[in-house]
């Protein structure tokens, strides 16, 4: 089956600053790679994804790239807001496969 | 569309009671998934559904969790005696092959 690392956190910035979150995965084939994040006391919601290698998802300033030859799909964002504090969450996989989430990484942006 | 509906939000019962979560996937969705949440195990896949089928429900921690499908528009997940432990967020996700999973609100079920 798939399975997916990435840090835990809390991973604490200065609003403005520069984010990266790093995720690597292991699955069986190529799997689609999805982003979810998780504000407090809310589900899940798709933040963006990527289909095949090579391509790059984005929303909200955020971007992440399918890296096949590294099984990376780490999240950046140039910027970020107070309102981006939440939970993040790396998942291969999608449809008939389900999707594989980790622990997720807490992100907390001090004004 | 309302997006993935649960029942209830928020649920306390005593140990030994019978909890049932319930969930309304969106309209043409045929995959089915039931998710638990803790804090200590993350996110883990319990069972998932394929057109009302369960497919796999090996993440289903023990017998005292059975999980049903009898039609496209609604899902149960019933804990049958409940104990502390099951105490966690139980989230219901609906999606169409090769697509993303829209989730919902989840329930946060509390085990005294």
């Amino acid at each position: 089956g798939n399975s997916v690392t990435q840090m835990e956190g809390p991973v604490t910035l200065s609003e403005e600053a520069f984010l990266t979150i790093n995720c690597t995965y292991t699955a069986t084939g190529y799997p689609s790679l999805f982003w979810y994040v998780q504000y407090p006391g809310e589900g899940l919601q798709l933040l963006l994804k990527a289909t095949k290698a090579d391509d790059k998802g984005s929303n909200k300033g955020f971007e992440a790239t399918y890296r096949k030859e590294t099984t990376s799909f780490h999240l950046e964002k140039g910027s970020v807001q107070v309102s981006d504090s939440a939970v993040y969450f790396c998942a291969p996989g999608g449809g008939a496969d389900g999707l594989t989430f980790g622990k997720g990484t807490h992100l907390i942006i001090q004004p | 569309d309302a997006g993935v509906i649960q029942s209830p939000r928020h649920e306390v019962t005593e140990m030994g009671q019978e909890v049932t979560l319930r969930c309304k996937p969106i309209s043409g969705h045929d995959y089915l998934f039931w998710y638990r949440q803790t804090m200590m195990r993350g996110l883990e896949l319990l069972i998932y559904f394929n057109n009302n089928v369960p497919i796999d429900d090996s993440g289903m921690p023990e017998d005292r969790f059975s999980a049903k499908m009898p039609n496209a528009s609604f899902s149960t997940l019933k804990i049958q005696p409940s104990e502390p432990r099951d105490s966690a967020v139980y989230f219901c996700a609906s999606s169409s092959l090769d697509r993303e999973a829209f989730f919902g609100q989840g329930t946060r079920l509390t085990v005294v």
